[in-house]
């Protein structure tokens, strides 16, 4: 079946624009996560939903960054005034409600 | 909040040989340590994991170890072969309060032919 996917797969943007990032998770999955990864290390945990509400949103670095989920399903990640260290890959996964996450392949974030 | 450190950064093993990959936790509460392969420009891959109610866990050529007193746990590669050539991530989480992973830096594994 199909697994999660993300758009778009590369975005740039000037420095104090805002982005939207969007993660489709496999059908049925109720935990989704995003994480952030910067070059050369492993994900960084940013937010958890389950279901519609964001359950954790403890690993967000500020008030720049906020995500939704309104239906349960799609989630967007959303970046006001970007600046240059938001540069990274921001990676989304799902999860059954179990131990699995699977993740997609990321949207490769580049703030000029 | 839950620390992870992964131990080598860079690995080169010639194919057929082994290679381990270790990681170390903070929190004693972390009970889910999964295993990630990650190619170069693709998105990250379970390879294995394991529980904190079990020691040992093997598939094939890959096993992990964990020592919840220690708190720390390994990835053991038999029989290396070029095509296990990536970086490789270890996690740590509290499966049953939200589970959101917690990665260590990565362990660039190249096996050479």
């Amino acid at each position: 079946g199909a697994g999660v996917s993300q758009t778009p797969s590369n975005k740039v943007t000037e420095k104090g624009k805002y982005v939207e990032l969007r993660c489709d998770p496999i059908s049925g999955h109720t935990a989704l996560y995003w994480y952030r990864q910067s070059l050369g290390q492993g994900p960084e945990f940013l937010i958890y939903f389950q279901g519609t509400g964001a359950a954790d949103d403890s690993g967000l670095p500020n008030d720049r960054f906020f995500a939704v989920r309104p239906e349960g399903s799609v989630s967007t990640l959303k970046i006001q005034r970007t600046e240059r260290g938001d540069s990274a890959v921001y990676l989304c996964a799902s999860s059954e409600g179990g131990e699995t996450q699977y993740f997609g392949p990321g949207t490769r974030l580049l703030v000029l | 909040g839950e620390n992870v450190e992964q131990h080598p950064s860079t690995l080169s093993v010639q194919e057929g040989d082994s290679a381990v990959i270790k990681c170390t936790y903070s929190d004693s509460a972390s009970n889910y340590f999964p295993w990630y392969k990650q190619e170069l420009g693709k998105r990250p891959q379970l390879i294995i994991d394991i529980r904190s109610n079990v020691g040992e866990k093997k598939d094939q050529r890959i096993a992990v170890t964990l020592n919840k007193t220690a708190k720390h746990f390994s990835l053991h590669i038999t029989e290396t072969q070029p095509e296990d050539s990536a970086v490789y991530f270890c996690a740590a989480s509290r499966r049953n309060t939200g589970n959101q992973f917690y990665f260590g830096t990565g362990t660039s594994l190249t096996v050479i032919p």
